[in-house]
């Protein structure tokens, strides 16, 4: 079955910092990827996704993420962090042509001012 | 955003009682989901709809029906409710991109007393 898995429950981190949050999935053929960001008392929004190409693909708001087959790997990164990345971070998984999304159980970003 | 609507946006019900849940969508998307968000399990699928009509379960139906009598509409009904389906409800439909992104209503907070 396919899954996904969020390494870091919860991160704290100061503005300015340097922020990568990691995704593994586990699935062995095509896989489209997303990232999602929930602001505190919002519903999901879309923060980028990758289906075919260049393996590293930039989202809204600075964020970026990086496809590493290899690994079945789809980690987040954002050079510099602000107060307002403040949120919780869902990485997620639609595998084949499945008409489903698979999600990961989220990472609570706290970005210190 | 996606035009999604969900209502009502809060509710509070006492245990046993049917509860109803709408989504409505203004732009003619095939496919809707309902998920459950709770603290630490992240979002998992209840039901889904692929067309008028047509559904699925998804992993953790077990309480709940759905219903969609028309493309915009998709409702979940929790036939006689218990406090553990206390939880925030998220509508979704699958983006016409291709990849199967999903976009998300703004939730229903459901609690049962």
């Amino acid at each position: 079955a396919q899954s996904v898995s969020q390494h870091n429950h919860h991160v704290i981190l100061s503005e300015a910092a340097s922020l990568e949050l990691g995704c593994n999935y586990s699935y062995g053929g095509t896989v489209n990827l997303f990232w999602y960001v929930q602001y505190p008392g919002q519903h999901l929004q879309l923060l980028l996704k990758y289906f075919s190409g260049d393996p590293l693909v930039k989202g809204i708001k600075g964020f970026e993420a990086e496809f590493i087959k290899s690994k079945f790997s789809f980690n987040l990164r954002k050079p510099s962090v602000q107060w307002s990345d403040t949120a919780e971070y869902f990485c997620a998984v639609n595998a084949g042509r499945d008409d489903k999304i698979i999600f990961g159980k989220g990472t609570r970003l706290h970005i210190l001012p | 955003d996606a035009g999604i609507t969900q209502s009502p946006r809060h509710k509070v019900t006492e245990t046993g009682t049917p509860v109803t849940l709408r989504c409505h969508q203004t732009e003619n998307h095939r496919y809707m989901y309902w998920y459950r968000q709770d603290p630490g399990h992240g979002l998992r699928l209840i039901h889904y709809s692929y067309g008028v009509k047509d559904t699925d379960k998804g992993e953790v139906s077990d309480g709940y029906s759905v219903s969609r009598s028309k493309t915009e509409d998709f409702l979940l009904t929790l036939e006689s409710a218990t406090s553990s389906q206390t939880s925030v409800y998220f509508c979704a439909i699958r983006g016409t991109g291709g990849y199967g992104e999903q976009y998300f209503g703004p939730g229903t907070r459901l609690t049962v007393t």
